[in-house]
């Protein structure tokens, strides 16, 4: 079962800032790999697929990056709609499986 | 509008089954593989269980394999996860997903869930 760590747990920033989040794998996962953002009492909502595909609707200040095990979400200028809980997603055809990564608060410094 | 509605959720005792349904609008059903994802209280998000469109190709996280039965009804446009021997660990909000198209990763829709609780 591949394993999937996101760091750091929490992201303390400021509106206007960069936030850069990472998604290890515990083996590659070639392109199976997505970003979701969620909101307290909200289903999560698809950010990222495929590393670096924005969803239909989701601002450029959103990108996904990476290969392999070692992926990154980049916020380039944090919006206050922005502060959330981010989870990363990878899937596997042998044997099948998804699974999420634990998840990283960004929150208002 | 894709819309996708959960129900079936409450109160269940240890050991008991409960039934979940995803009521799905607005596409073309049949053509999409369909998930359950859980979340536990204040926890983070379990993918338990996927679907092809035929219903060909099933497959279960570990957590629930051998308990929980996924299946669809293509021509109600319903997708359904029978929970059996079920387990306070089981307790979460639950909810349906669709993927952006069948070759991708990436649930785009997702239902709103409903609450499965597990206690005597």
């Amino acid at each position: 079962e591949i394993l999937l760590t996101q760091s750091p747990a929490t992201l303390s920033l400021s509106p206007g800032e960069r936030a850069t989040l990472s998604c290890r794998a515990s083996q590659s996962v070639s392109s199976n790999l997505a970003w979701y953002q969620q909101k307290p009492g909200q289903a999560p909502r698809l950010l990222i697929y495929e590393v670096s595909k924005r969803a239909t609707g989701i601002p450029a200040r959103f990108r996904g990056s990476g290969s392999g095990t070692d992926f990154t979400l980049t916020i380039s200028s944090l919006e206050p709609e922005d502060f959330a809980v981010y989870y990363c997603q990878q899937r596997t055809s042998s044997p099948p499986s998804l699974t999420f990564g634990g998840g990283t608060q960004v929150e208002i410094k | 509008e894709v819309q996708l509605v959960e129900s079936g959720g409450g109160l269940v005792k240890p050991g008991g089954s409960l039934r979940l349904s995803c009521a799905a609008s607005g596409f073309s059903f049949s053509s999409y593989s369909m998930n359950w994802v859980r979340q536990a209280p204040g926890k983070g998000l379990e993918w338990i269980s996927s679907i092809s469109p035929g219903s060909r190709y099933i497959y279960y996280a570990d957590s629930v394999r051998g308990r929980f039965t996924i299946s669809r009804d293509n021509a109600q446009n319903s997708l359904y996860l029978q929970m059996n021997s079920l387990r306070g660990e089981d307790t979460a909000l639950y909810f349906c997903a669709r993927p952006v198209d069948m070759a991708t990763i990436g649930f785009e829709y997702w239902g709103q869930g409903t609450l499965v609780t597990v206690s005597s």
